[in-house]
């Protein structure tokens, strides 16, 4: 298995605080995704970064923001969170743009209250 | 716009073939994919063919590529009560993206 790792895996917070999700990969890879996954919508692309620094929004990025200072580190802000936001979130990582193979990490169950 | 269709739940006896079907939109896609969720998991990488190819065969795996018709399936030979889970369907269109279905959920009877 790729070596992806999510933080925290679950997590409930209350509408309006913050929140940053963390995805660690130790493969080195260029590419890294944030998705989440809502029933009857599938995995939906939040923000992508092609490298350090470098980052570009996907299909529905609106309350999202991202960064990433370090290859192995991409983190995830809702920076007010709501309750559309309730969601499991997905990290994936890979070598080259796509259509290279996407590895994804386990997940984290964020629920907003 | 890109978008890739697949139907939500399947339900296949145990030892019979699983059939999952999926079509998508975008012509130019290159490689076609099939991912694997297994309960409280993230995707796993199944098989994905290259666009050039009719076919692929990979253990009890087969994957039919239709281009004319845009239509991606996935056949399971000699399904087993470990491939109850979710498949994805995608596509890469070319765009620096990949483009999942919503996923089709196999449900093994006994």
């Amino acid at each position: 298995d790729a070596g992806i790792t999510q933080s925290p895996r679950h997590k409930v917070t209350e509408t309006g605080t913050p929140v940053t999700l963390r995805c660690h990969q130790t493969e080195n890879h260029r590419y890294m995704y944030w998705y989440r996954q809502d029933p009857g919508h599938g995995l939906r692309l939040i923000h992508y970064s092609y490298g350090v620094k470098d980052t570009d929004k996907g299909e529905v990025s609106d309350g999202y923001s991202v960064s990433r200072s370090k290859t192995e580190d991409f983190l995830l802000t809702l920076e007010s969170a709501t309750s559309s936001q309730t969601s499991v979130y997905f990290c994936a990582i890979s070598e080259l743009a796509p259509p290279d193979t996407q590895y994804f990490g386990p997940g984290t169950r964020l629920t907003v209250l | 716009g890109e978008d890739v269709e697949q139907s939500l739940f399947l339900s296949v006896r145990e030892g019979d073939s699983s059939v999952i079907n999926c079509t998508y939109t975008d012509s130019s896609s290159t490689y076609l994919y099939w991912y694997k969720q297994e309960p409280g998991a993230g995707l796993q990488l199944l098989t994905y063919i290259f666009s050039n190819m009719d076919m692929k065969q990979d253990q009890r795996l087969t994957v039919l590529l239709n281009k004319k018709d845009k239509h991606l399936s996935l056949r399971i030979a000699d399904t087993q009560t470990g491939d109850s889970a979710i498949y994805f369907c995608a596509e890469a269109p070319g765009d620096d993206k990949i483009i999942f279905g919503k996923g089709t959920r196999l449900h093994i009877l006994p």
